[in-house]
């Protein structure tokens, strides 16, 4: 079954930090591009990183650059986010998603249930 | 960065009317450009890609228009499972921003 499944959401104090995960399954995923999306409850989509195949591409939107990593190990089907020096304003539930191809330039059509991240003191 | 906006924000309309939601690019993003639908408590759902593709299994009453910076989707005959927000998203290039979304609901 193809899927994607993310964990690691929770509650966590402004300043702090949290590593998320998202386990693929039923596909390659060491030839798939990945996202990180997110949405603050009731709010629109905001897309947060990209990171190619193999891990040698990355890209952060500006409001979370310098403080939240996109990576992925390949041997173990599982892309992270770690997030450092939360901020209120990063509440929000968190999405994997995965294009339908390989490529970087490729919207995502397979999409987690997504995990709940919720930063407050 | 390149800057997404959509119009309107919000819309009401009737079972059966023709709606019709706008998408802006700031800068020209050729034929880079999907559509999403997300119901209610659910999951963003991939409809239209590369402007004007119908996603696999995607009804045909929904269609995708435009290049460049301005885009369209259309729903021929709107069905109350279309009660939605719809946003659009770039992806010629990072960042792979999002419009702000169109709210869709019955009259």
């Amino acid at each position: 079954q193809v899927q994607l499944v993310e964990s690691g959401g929770g509650v966590v104090q402004p300043g702090r930090s949290l590593r998320l995960s998202c386990a693929a399954s039923g596909f390659t995923f060491s030839s798939f591009t990945m996202h990180w999306v997110r949405q603050t409850p009731g709010k629109g989509l905001e897309w947060v990183a990209v990171i190619s195949y193999d891990g040698s591409n990355r890209y952060s939107a500006d409001s979370v650059k310098g403080r939240f990593t996109i990576s992925r190990d390949n041997s173990e089907n599982t892309l992270f986010l770690q997030m450092n020096s939360l901020r209120a304003e990063d509440t929000a539930v968190y999405y994997c998603a995965r294009p339908n191809t390989s490529g970087w330039s490729q919207p995502p059509v397979l999409w987690g249930q997504g995990t709940l991240v919720t930063v407050s003191s | 960065d390149i800057r997404m906006t959509q119009s309107p924000s919000s819309l009401s309309a009737s079972v059966g009317d023709r709606v019709t939601i706008t998408c802006r690019a700031s800068q020209g993003i050729s034929n880079y450009l999907a559509w999403f639908q997300q119901m209610p408590g659910k999951v963003p759902k991939l409809l239209i890609y590369a402007a004007s593709t119908l996603q696999s299994g995607v009804p045909s009453r929904f269609s995708g228009s435009g290049s460049g910076t301005d885009f369209t989707l259309t729903i021929s005959s709107l069905q109350p499972e279309d009660v939605a927000t719809y946003y659009c998203q770039k992806y010629n290039s990072a960042p792979f921003s999002f419009g702000p979304g169109t709210k869709v609901d019955l009259k």
